[in-house]
């Protein structure tokens, strides 16, 4: 398998703009798991799935931001108008249900909003 | 989630052993204390985890202590390629549930030549 596969990886956008990360968790996996980044506030869970329903958006920031995950092999995470506070590198990352499993996270893309 | 402490940074000298420690006195006795690592500009990377016993795998030991507040990950011949910020955290495991996983602020190990 290819890893948890995320697109683009580098993204550019005015502010105002809609702006939609894409990622492709590893076959199988039950859970899938969206993560933003920034040097003021680290790592933070935005949202996660189980079987593709969103169990947990207590960490999405805003109602600008939205994730979906249509069938077990896609998701989305749309942000609707970006601010250039969005910027940020957002990372998805899937397991397996389980004891004890792994996380498995994406290379991530680097969002920057002018 | 139990809460983690680690030191900021690190050095280690190439071909030695890298002992990364890791604080989590609130540690309850079902949650298992996880290890992950973020090399510059990757997605973090699982290394191990364990819950009480010390545990080995082809990356790194992790030795927990017997009250199990405190545990200390071991790379044991550090390269420079394991310059990275080490993250600590205790949870519980994903069956039935999935656990997030909250990460701190980490270790930032850097291994010098």
């Amino acid at each position: 398998d290819a890893g948890v596969i995320q697109s683009p990886r580098h993204e550019v956008t005015e502010m105002g703009q809609e702006v939609t990360l894409r990622c492709k968790p590893i076959s199988g996996h039950d859970y899938l798991f969206w993560y933003r980044q920034t040097m003021m506030r680290g790592l933070e869970l935005l949202i996660y799935f189980n079987n593709n329903v969103p169990i947990d958006d207590s960490g999405m920031p805003e109602d600008r931001f939205s994730a979906k995950m249509p069938n077990a092999s896609f998701s989305t995470l749309k942000i609707q108008p970006s601010e250039p506070r969005d910027s940020a590198v957002y990372f998805c990352a899937s397991r397996l249900q389980g004891w004890s499993t792994e996380a498995f996270f994406g290379q991530g893309t680097r969002l920057t909003v002018v | 989630d139990a809460k983690t402490t680690q030191p900021t940074s690190m050095d280690c000298a190439e071909g030695r052993a890298a002992n990364l420690p890791c604080n989590h006195s609130t540690i309850s006795g079902n949650e298992y204390v996880y290890w992950y690592r973020q090399i510059h500009s990757q997605g973090p990377q699982y290394i191990i985890h364990g819950l009480k016993n010390n545990e080995t795998n082809e990356m790194a030991s992790l030795i927990i202590t017997e009250d199990r507040k405190s545990s200390t990950l071991i790379l044991p011949h550090a390269t420079l390629r394991d310059t990275a910020v080490y993250y600590c955290i205790v949870s519980l495991p994903s069956s039935g549930s999935a656990r997030q996983l909250t990460f701190g602020s980490g270790t930032q190990l850097t291994v010098l030549p």
